[in-house]
């Protein structure tokens, strides 16, 4: 069965550093892979996506993430980090396209707090 | 576009009473997904809809649960009798048919059963 590993439950991180969050999957063959952001009371906002081709993807808000088939890991960063980031961040994984099959797995998520 | 619309946002009721939590999918969009998130559990998916007809709910936690679709641009999530254990903020999501797997979520309902 698939799943998703964030290993990381809480990062605190001060403005204008540099972040990186961890996430590891296991799945059945590569699947498509997704960085989510949740602030408070919001739903998930997709940050970036990974589907074939290069294997860093850029996301919105100055995200990136960095897919690695031989670690099975999919690590999104982001250089100089900002206040407005404190949120919640959750990787997914989803099958590519078969049948009807369209569910995705989400890890556990990792809470940012960001220091002034 | 409007985005994935759920309601109400917040929702109180007492245990033993009937919820039912609304979702309208983006126009076009042909799966629907309901999630519930807990700090126990995360993010667990509930039961998804492909062109209104559901195809996986093996999350349905039990036979109090029941989701319906009855069209392309509405679906329920009714818990009857609800239990305090039943709090938790329900997500809607939507997702096209061709592409990506990727999911556009709605708010949330929260809900709180006292």
């Amino acid at each position: 069965a698939q799943s998703v590993t964030q290993p990381d439950i809480h990062i605190t991180v001060s403005e204008g550093a540099s972040l990186e969050l961890r996430c590891n999957y296991s799945y059945g063959a590569t699947p498509y892979l997704f960085w989510y952001v949740q602030s408070p009371g919001q739903g998930l906002q997709l940050l970036l996506k990974y589907f074939s081709g290069d294997t860093l993807v850029q996301g919105i808000k100055g995200f990136e993430a960095e897919f690695k088939r031989s670690q099975s890991s999919f690590n999104l960063r982001k250089p100089s980090v900002h206040w407005s980031d404190a949120a919640e961040y959750f990787c997914a994984v989803g099958p590519r396209l078969s049948g009807s099959a369209r569910q995705l797995t989400f890890g556990s998520g990792t809470q940012l707090t960001v220091l002034p | 576009d409007a985005g994935v619309i759920q309601s109400p946002r917040h929702e109180v009721t007492e245990m033993g009473q009937e919820v039912t939590l609304r979702c309208k999918p983006i126009s076009g969009h042909d799966y629907l997904f309901w999630y519930r998130q807990t700090m126990m559990r995360g993010l667990e998916l509930l039961i998804y809809f492909n062109n209104n007809v559901p195809i996986d709910d093996s999350g349905m936690p039990e036979d109090r649960f029941s989701a319906k679709m009855p069209n392309a641009s509405f679906s329920t999530l009714k818990i009857q009798p609800s239990e305090p254990r039943d709090s938790a903020v329900y997500f809607c999501a939507s997702s096209p048919q061709g592409g990506s797997t990727e999911a556009f979520f709605g708010q949330g309902t929260r809900l709180t059963v006292v």
